[in-house]
C-alpha cells in the first residue's frame, strides 16, 4: 500500500516568508508526528496528533511553528516569518496508536 | 525521557555480522526498546523492537541484556546497502519520540 508521502519534495524561500509543509500519513494511522533533522543530526520531535488534536506539541521550537491535522488525516505544518535557522529536512511519520512509526521521506526546506 | 547512548560510527566487511551497541541505563519499566535506521536521503524506517525477550525478525536480531540497561541490534550479514545510520530509542506508548545521534555504519566491500 501507499507509504507516507510528503509535499514538496524540497522547499525553497527567502528569510521571512510563510511556508507550508503538507504529509499525506498512511490511510487508517490515528497518530501523525513531524520532525526537523539538521545535517548530521537525527531527527528532532517537534509535535504528535492523536485525530484531529496536537497531544504533544512540546517539541515545537516557538510560536512561529504550528500544525495542523483538521480532519485526522492530512497534516500541514506551518512556518511563519522564516529564518535561516529553519532549514532542515521536516519528517512527517504516521502509525497506529502505540505501534511502529512509519516515515515519509521528507521535506527539505531551504531559507536563504 | 529516557535516552540511550552509541557509537557515532562503525565499521564493518560485507557478509560478516555487526554487532550495534545500544546503552539505556535509565529505561523504565514500560519503554520499548526500538531500532531504526535511515538510508541516505531517505526518511527512517523500523528495524526491529522488543521489550524484555530477545527478537528475530526478517532485518535483524534484537539481543536485550537481562537488566534492560542495554541492547545489541545484530546484522547477520552485513551488505552494501545495510550502509546506514542507525537510531536506538525508547519508546513508551508510541508518543513523542527522542532521536539520539545514532551510529553511522560503514560496509566495506
Amino acid at each position: 500500500g501507499a507509504g507516507v508521502s510528503q509535499t514538496p519534495s524540497n522547499k525553497v524561500t527567502e528569510k521571512g516568508k510563510y511556508v507550508e509543509l503538507r504529509c499525506d500519513p498512511i490511510s487508517g494511522h490515528t497518530a501523525l508526528y513531524w520532525y526537523r533533522q539538521s545535517l548530521g543530526q537525527g531527527p528532532e520531535f517537534l509535535i504528535y496528533f492523536q485525530g484531529t488534536g496536537a497531544a504533544d506539541d512540546s517539541g515545537l521550537p516557538n510560536d512561529r511553528f504550528f500544525a495542523v491535522r483538521p480532519e485526522g488525516s492530512v497534516s500541514t505544518l506551518k512556518i511563519q516569518r522564516t529564518e535561516r535557522g529553519d532549514s532542515a529536512v521536516y519528517l512527517c511519520a504516521s502509525s497506529e496508536v502505540g505501534d511502529t512509526q512509519y516515515f515519509g521521506p521528507g521535506t527539505r526546506l531551504t531559507v536563504l | 525521557d529516557a535516552k540511550t547512548t552509541q557509537p557515532n560510527s562503525m565499521e564493518s566487511n560485507e557478509e560478516e555480522p555487526v554487532h550495534l551497541p545500544c546503552n539505556h541505563s535509565t529505561i523504565s519499566g514500560t519503554d520499548y526498546i526500538h531500532w531504526y535506521r535511515q538510508l541516505p536521503s531517505q526518511g527512517p524506517e523500523y528495524v526491529i523492537h522488543g521489550l524484555t525477550s530477545n527478537v528475530n525478525n526478517r532485518m535483524a536480531s534484537l539481543a536485550i541484556a537481562e537488566d534492560r540497561k542495554s541492547s545489541t541490534l545484530i546484522l547477520h550479514r552485513a551488505t552494501l546497502r545495510d550502509a546506514a545510520v542507525y537510531y536506538c530509542i525508547l519508546n513508551t506508548g508510541g508518543f513523542k519520540t527522542i532521536f539520539g545521534a545514532g551510529t553511522r555504519l560503514f560496509v566495506k566491500a
